[in-house]
Order: C-alpha cells, then structure tokens, then sequence
C-alpha cells in the first residue's frame, strides 16, 4: 500500500533556530499534500495544503512567514518552522491524499527550548 | 465541511465487540464517511469508509444508518493494540477536518 515517510520523528531546536521537516511519498505521486498540527491532547488541526509546483493554501491564522512549506517534486514536501519558540513545540503530521483515503506520515515531535 | 459527534471515550474488554457510534446531521448528500484512528505518537491510520452501503473489511465494518445522519465503526473483537482514538469525519472535498474523536480504551 502507500507509504508515505517522515523526518525527523523527533527534533529538539533551541528557541530562533529554523528546523525542517521532510514527508516523502514512497511509491506513489502526490500532487498535494497536507501538513497538520497536534498539541498534547488535541486533535489534528490543518495547517496548509502542500502543492506540487505551486505556492501552498495556509488556513486561516496559520502565518505562512513562520511555516514555510515547498513542495518541490511529486514525492516530496517540506515543512520549515522558521525562528521557532517554544510555543511551537508540537506534534507536526503530514499526509498525502489518495482516491479513497489519506495516508499520513508517522509523526515529527518538535521540542523548542 | 459538516460536523460530526462521537462520545469522548469509550471501554471495551478485550475480545469482545466495540460500535463506536458517530453522528452527523447536517451530512450532505455527496459527504463520504470516513473513520480513521490514531495510536499515541503515531499519525492517524486509516480504517474504512463509506457513503450509503454498510461496508467491511479486515480491521472493520461500518455501519451506516439509512437516513445516513448516523453511523457506526464496529471492531468485531476488540485486542489492546485496537486502543486509540478514533475519528469519525466527513468527506466531501479534498480535506479531512478532524473533530476530537472518541479514545477507545481496551480492558485485558
């Protein structure tokens, strides 16, 4: 089935640093790709939609300047937590849609200190 | 995207069967069911989907009320590694909104 790969699982930054986060679609393409926040205890809130060649849709009050996303292939996209603090200490998950179902990435815990 | 309802949490011993129930009223007519569940530290996973038909496969069946403003994920013999939380969201466009879920704890 779809597998899609995410580094690092785990990443701990000091505070002002910028720290990048790769998902890779392993035997399949995707065009787009979806980048998720998760704090402890909460759900999985959107963050962007990653587009294959194109500029990324950020949801509203997701500041685009701080989450760099680029989707620079049909198998790989990266987000980039910029001047990171440790408010931005959280669970990042990315995911690839397929035609029935997502497939999502294992998981990034980024730690700010 | 339309709103779905799931219980907080729910227990279940182990072996025995689970239905996780999920309401959704305001579903639209082309909204697909999708259930997905997510063990701790790890992505979500998907388990089934549906849009008008009961459906099954080997993690699980989905029952979907005829009026189709209910459904049901049944977990035919619930184990310990089926705990988790589990997200019942509806699918009509590209994205997957995620409510909160119901966490699933498995009693040995």
């Amino acid at each position: 089935g779809a597998v899609v790969s995410q580094h690092p699982s785990r990443v701990i930054c000091k505070s002002g640093t910028s720290v990048k986060i790769e998902c890779r679609s392993l035997d399949f393409q995707a065009t787009t790709m979806f980048w998720y926040r998760q704090f402890p205890k909460q759900s999985l809130m959107l963050m962007a939609t990653s587009n294959e060649g194109s500029k990324a849709t950020y949801e509203q009050g997701v500041e685009k300047d701080k989450f760099l996303i680029n989707h620079a292939s049909l198998t790989l996209s990266t987000l980039t937590v910029t001047s990171a603090h440790p408010e931005d200490s959280s669970f990042y998950i990315c995911s690839a849609p397929g035609p029935f179902r997502d497939t999502f990435g294992s998981g990034t815990r980024l730690t700010v200190v | 995207d339309a709103k779905t309802t799931q219980p907080n949490s729910m227990e279940s011993n182990e072996e025995e069967p689970v239905h996780l129930p999920c309401n959704h009223s305001t579903i639209s007519g082309t909204d697909y069911i999708h259930w997905y569940r997510q063990l701790p530290s790890q992505g979500p996973e998907y388990v089934i989907h549906g849009l008008t038909s009961n459906v099954n496969n080997r993690m699980a069946s989905l029952a979907i009320a005829e009026d189709r403003k209910s459904s049901t994920l049944i977990l035919h013999r619930a184990t310990l590694r089926d705990a988790a939380v589990y997200y019942c969201i509806l699918r009509g466009g590209n994205k997957l909104v995620f409510g909160a879920g119901t966490i699933l704890r498995v009693k040995s």
